[in-house]
């Protein structure tokens, strides 16, 4: 199974300043199709998992540009430009290359 | 807009069975696979169980093969999970996940005597 690494497992951020999470994997997320499929899902307090970002870069509707991914192959990352309030919560990627689907261990995310 | 949602939760005790659903809504449900995900309580996420569009193509994680069955009716807009065999690592909330994107709001599972 593919392992990914989460750094780092939490975060405390003031309002209006960046953040960074850094997500490594075991093996390459580079698919023979061409497409590194890696997920960043955010799972706000008492809610299911959102999709904010997939195969590396691209924003899932609805998602604010403050948040961008960037990465190739075994090492990936999400930045915040400017945190707000309600991004708040545990930060997850996941990898769907190769089955079983795996998960990082999550970064909390809280406000100071 | 798209619309998940779980039901069949409850308590079992070990070794038991139980059934969850997933009622989809706000898409075409035949043209998407659908998966299963679980959450231990104050943990992370795992990823258990797929089915791809016509319901021909099905993988599990290792935790479950073999106890767990994952089937589809499109007819029904109707995701399903038969857990056979239960155990207390079992104990999550079980999400219906379509395709990576849309997720509902989980149905608890707890196993324990």
């Amino acid at each position: 199974d593919i392992v990914m690494t989460q750094i780092p497992l939490s975060l405390s951020v003031t309002p209006g300043q960046p953040a960074s999470i850094s997500c490594k994997s075991s093996q390459s997320l580079l698919h023979s199709d061409g497409r590194t499929y890696l997920y960043w899902y955010l799972q706000k307090p008492g809610q299911s998992p959102q999709l904010l970002m997939y195969e590396v870069s691209n924003r899932f509707s609805g998602v604010p540009n403050r948040f961008s991914g960037s990465g190739s192959g075994t090492d990936f990352t999400l930045k915040v430009s400017r945190v707000e309030a309600e991004d708040v919560g545990v930060y997850y990627c996941m990898q769907s290359v190769q089955l079983p689907k795996t998960f990082g261990q999550g970064t909390k995310v809280e406000i100071k | 807009q798209v619309q998940l949602a779980e039901s069949g939760g409850a308590l079992v005790r070990p070794g038991g069975s139980l059934r969850l659903s997933c009622a989809a809504s706000g898409f075409t449900f035949r043209d998407f696979y659908m998966s299963w995900i679980r959450q231990s309580p104050g943990k992370g996420l795992e990823w258990i169980s797929y089915i791809n569009s016509d319901g021909r193509a099905i993988s599990y994680a290792d935790s479950v093969k073999g106890r767990f069955t994952i089937s589809r009716d499109n007819t029904k807009n109707s995701l399903y999970l038969q857990m056979n065999s239960l155990r207390a690592e079992d104990t999550a909330v079980y999400y219906c996940v379509r395709g990576r994107s849309y997720w509902g709001q989980g149905t608890l599972v707890t196993v324990s005597s």
